[in-house]
């Protein structure tokens, strides 16, 4: 259906480490968001991804987008304490962004 | 800049109070969303509300659960005679427009505790 799957569940890694999450759809998507949540916190919008192949990067962040736009990726390079926290991606239903369907997100733990 | 504002925080109810939940939109922001996330799980959509207009419910349980939007005042997400499997953080996001395709704005969430 419209569901996302979010592979890994958890990673748990050493300070300095590199950091990739998987996100995957059975259908096309439109297009893809990715939220950030700290422990206790709420999520936070990172990126929106549009166009097939499209990458985007923010500093140690690295976004994908899959050609058939029917996964995407997010890569951490050396990754710092202040990363620890559940990444989600997230695809919309219909033709607004409100109704966002949430993956399982990937649980992020570093090690200093 | 006040973003996304939701009270109270913390809830702890015990089975068969009520739940209210409050929502205060970013400023020029006319547009409030709903979600649940259940502990170890991503956000579910709930409630799209325009003031004074219900968009989209499609989200909501049948029973116990309605959602307000007031001309005046925040939006108010309310569970009647809460059970155990209410508890969970309720996040409110809003947006500018219909047809916003942009990031959704959340609050810090409202955690509810059903006792």
């Amino acid at each position: 259906g419209q569901q996302v799957m979010q592979i890994p569940q958890y990673q748990h890694v050493q300070e300095g480490e590199d950091f990739t999450t998987y996100c995957n759809s059975s259908t096309t998507l439109s297009n893809i968001q990715w939220y950030k949540q700290r422990p206790g916190g709420h999520p936070v919008f990172l990126i929106q991804l549009v166009k097939s192949g499209e990458v985007k990067k923010q500093k140690r962040l690295t976004f994908q987008f899959g050609e058939a736009k029917k996964n995407s990726s997010l890569h951490i390079t050396a990754t710092q304490t202040t990363d620890v926290g559940t990444y989600f991606c997230a695809r919309t239903s219909g033709g607004s962004n409100y109704k966002l369907t949430f993956g399982k997100g990937t649980l992020l733990t570093v090690n200093p | 800049n006040a973003g996304v504002m939701q009270n109270p925080r913390h809830l702890v109810r015990r089975r068969g109070q009520e739940a209210r939940l409050r929502c205060s939109p970013m400023k020029g922001h006319s547009h409030v969303y709903w979600y649940r996330q259940l502990p170890e799980e991503g956000l579910k959509f709930m409630v799209y509300l325009q003031k004074e207009n219900i968009i989209d419910e499609s989200g909501m349980p049948k029973e116990r659960f309605s959602a307000e939007f007031p001309k005046e005042g925040p939006s108010i997400l309310r569970i009647q005679q809460v059970v155990r499997g209410d508890s969970a953080a309720y996040f409110c996001a809003s947006s500018p427009s219909q047809g916003y395709t942009g990031e959704l704005f959340f609050g810090e969430g409202s955690r509810l505790t059903v006792l």
